[in-house]
């Protein structure tokens, strides 16, 4: 069965500083990976997503991602953070082929900025 | 719709009772999933439809939860005889088909006393 594990739990950095949040997966083949971002009292917003195709990946917000299949990670980044990006963060995998496609998420990553 | 919505936003009911919760879906989209947002477990599928049809309920915890969908558009859930371990956010996701990207709606925060 599929899992992501994102072994950080909580982040705390300082405004401007870089990020990089870890999300590791187990699937049998090459799965789709999303990351997506959940503020206090919101739905999940799509920030990025991996198909196929170049590795790196850019989305919404500065935020880039990293798929790495010999790691089976698929790390998330952002060079310089803003204090509107304090919220929490969850990885997701989806199976590439036939079935429900239902997604497999993270625990989430809770992110606080320091101004 | 310009997204997907969902309804209600919150739900406080007491144990025993029925609840419904409703998803709308964004205009055309075929797919449609529910899933279960809980303290420290994170999300938890629960139900896949296509059309109508749901060819994957295998997330559904309990006989207690149903879900249908009519017109290939608005779905229900609905949680029978509500137990306080239901307390979560449940959140609808929309695609435009199978493997494509999964947009949510805001979710239904559902407490039970």
């Amino acid at each position: 069965a599929q899992s992501v594990t994102q072994p950080d739990i909580h982040i705390t950095v300082s405004e401007g500083a870089s990020l990089e949040l870890r999300c590791n997966y187990s699937y049998g083949a090459t799965p789709y990976l999303f990351w997506y971002v959940q503020s206090p009292g919101q739905g999940l917003q799509l920030l990025l997503k991996y198909f196929s195709g170049d590795t790196l990946v850019q989305g919404i917000k500065g935020f880039e991602a990293e798929f790495k299949r010999s790691q089976s990670s698929f790390n998330l980044r952002k060079p310089s953070v803003h204090w509107s990006d304090a919220a929490e963060y969850f990885c997701a995998v989806g199976p590439a082929g036939a079935g429900s496609y239902q997604l497999t998420f993270g625990k989430g990553t809770k992110l606080s900025v320091i101004p | 719709g310009a997204g997907v919505s969902q309804s209600p936003s919150n739900k406080v009911t007491e144990k025993g009772k029925d609840v419904e919760l409703r998803c709308d879906p964004i205009s055309g989209h075929t797919a449609l999933y529910w899933y279960r947002q809980s303290l420290g477990q994170g999300l938890e599928f629960l139900i896949y439809f296509q059309g109508n049809s749901a060819p994957d309920k295998s997330g559904l915890p309990s006989d207690r939860f149903s879900a249908e969908r009519t017109g290939g558009s608005v779905s229900t859930l609905t949680i029978q005889r509500t137990q306080q371990e239901d307390s979560a956010v449940y959140l609808c996701a929309s695609t435009g088909g199978p493997g494509e990207t999964q947009y949510f709606g805001p979710g239904t925060r559902l407490l039970v006393l």
